[in-house]
């Protein structure tokens, strides 16, 4: 079965450094998206990233990076020059292609405390 | 504005009353999810539909009932709600083909059931 997988629940971060977040999924499809989205207090979702899983290249947007490892079916987010405006909680979710559902789902969320 | 709008924002309601969060989305998508975040649980599917009058149950449907009459809305009914139905509930929409496209989600609702 489908399975989103966030091990870290909090995670601390100074201002202006990098930060990873985890992220491992579980899928027999071959075709599935991997997204990420950001929660702030005021909870509201945004879409910060995807990566398709025939994608060769890490997807990029900005300060986001997404660190894709297929083999180990990973997708960690890579937040770059942290800012205290990235403090939130943090959502991986990935969408499977081949059962023909086109469900999406999530895993339990990092909260993200930046520190100046 | 590509938006999805769900109503109310916020309410506080009492055991057993029946209540319908609306739910409307302006993109022309096939695809429209409810879904509910808990703390330490993440987003929960309850139920998501593929396009008119085609639902299907998510991961946690018990409770909860939805219609899909027109493609734009999809509306979530609680028929009889109890207070372990307190939380925070997001209705999101997508187009149904491309891995790649992202689901939008509405602001959210905040359901209180005392």
């Amino acid at each position: 079965a489908q399975k989103i997988t966030q091990t870290q629940p909090g995670m601390f971060v100074q201002e202006k450094e990098a930060v990873t977040l985890d992220c491992t999924y579980d899928t027999s499809d071959q075709s599935y998206g991997l997204f990420w989205y950001k929660q702030p207090s005021s909870g509201e979702m945004i879409f910060l990233i995807y990566q398709g899983s025939y994608d060769e290249q890490n997807a990029t947007e900005g300060r986001y990076s997404l660190n894709f490892q297929k083999a180990r079916k990973s997708a960690n987010l890579v937040i770059s020059a942290s800012q205290l405006g990235d403090s939130a909680m943090y959502f991986c979710a990935m969408r499977e292609g081949n059962s023909g559902t086109y469900k999406y789902i999530f895993g339990t969320g990092t909260r993200l405390k930046v520190l100046a | 504005e590509a938006q999805v709008t769900q109503n109310p924002r916020y309410l506080i309601t009492v055991t057993g009353k029946k209540l319908t969060v609306t739910c409307s989305q302006n993109m022309n998508h096939e695809y429209m999810s409810w879904y509910r975040q808990d703390p330490g649980l993440g987003l929960r599917q309850i139920y998501y539909s593929m396009n008119v009058e085609v639902t299907d149950k998510g991961d946690v449907p018990e409770g909860y009932k939805v219609s899909r009459k027109e493609k734009r809305n999809f509306p979530l009914i609680l028929e009889s709600p109890s207070p372990n139905q307190t939380s925070l509930y997001f209705c999101a929409s997508s187009l149904t083909r491309g891995l790649g496209n992202t689901i939008y989600f509405g602001e959210g609702s905040w359901l209180t059931v005392v």
